[in-house]
């Protein structure tokens, strides 16, 4: 399995700021993934994050948007910017270890 | 492409009885098909996973899915239920092949009667 920590748990912001959140993993992992979930909904990929390299983005999602950083095996962010609310939704980081996604506990993001 | 569908949204049952979560998946290759568990408030777990080996997988907490192939179905039973059940369950396909593209259903939120 794999031990996936995310920070901050929650957090309520203004339209029109940013936020980013960490993701931290127990040990190293070449790929880790943010997913959104919006209210009621299911999980959709924003994007894949490998360590030395530019993120991959799904359709819909574009890194001004969603800048991803990933200095190293263990650590990934990911930044929300210039939040509208229709950002509200919960940010899931993940981690595939043999052959089996895990998850973070996620980040309740509100935007008024 | 993958794809895969979870027949209900919503299923109610009583405590006690069975459960059954519905899954049908569409895979160009050999899929990889997991069912995951989200309480309210609370982050995804892992249920159960079927890679290949033996069709009919026991996951945690007694539930168990079966892998038909001829149906192209994965669903997800209990034989009996418990108020800790209630959660939205989803059920996610994806490939062998190393690109790690897991595709989500819509999930189905189980409700359980007292």
């Amino acid at each position: 399995s794999a031990v996936i920590s995310q920070k901050p748990s929650r957090d309520i912001c203004q339209r029109g700021t940013s936020l980013t959140i960490q993701c931290q993993v127990d040990s190293q992992v070449t790929m880790m993934f943010w997913y959104r979930q919006q209210p009621g909904q299911s999980l959709t990929l924003i994007a894949t994050a490998n360590q030395g390299s530019e993120a991959t983005y799904e359709s819909g999602f574009v890194i001004d948007k969603f800048p991803i950083s990933r200095p190293n095996l263990t650590f990934s962010t990911l930044t929300v910017s210039n939040m509208s609310p229709e950002d509200s939704s919960i940010y899931l980081c993940s981690v595939v270890r043999a052959d089996t996604q895990y998850f973070g506990p996620g980040t309740r993001l509100t935007v008024l | 492409a993958q794809s895969v569908t979870q027949l209900d949204s919503h299923v109610s049952v009583s405590e006690g009885t069975p459960v059954l979560l519905r899954c049908n998946y569409s895979s160009s290759y050999s899929p990889s098909l997991f069912w995951y568990v989200q309480h309210p408030n609370k982050g995804l777990q892992l249920l159960l996973k079927y890679t290949s080996a033996a069709t009919l997988v026991k996951g945690i907490n007694g539930f168990e899915a079966e892998f038909k192939k001829s149906e192209t179905s994965f669903h997800l039973t209990k034989p009996s239920a418990h108020m800790s059940d209630a959660a939205e369950y989803f059920c996610v396909v994806t490939t062998t092949s190393g690109t790690y593209k897991y595709i989500f259903g819509t999930g189905t939120r189980l409700k359980v009667l007292a």
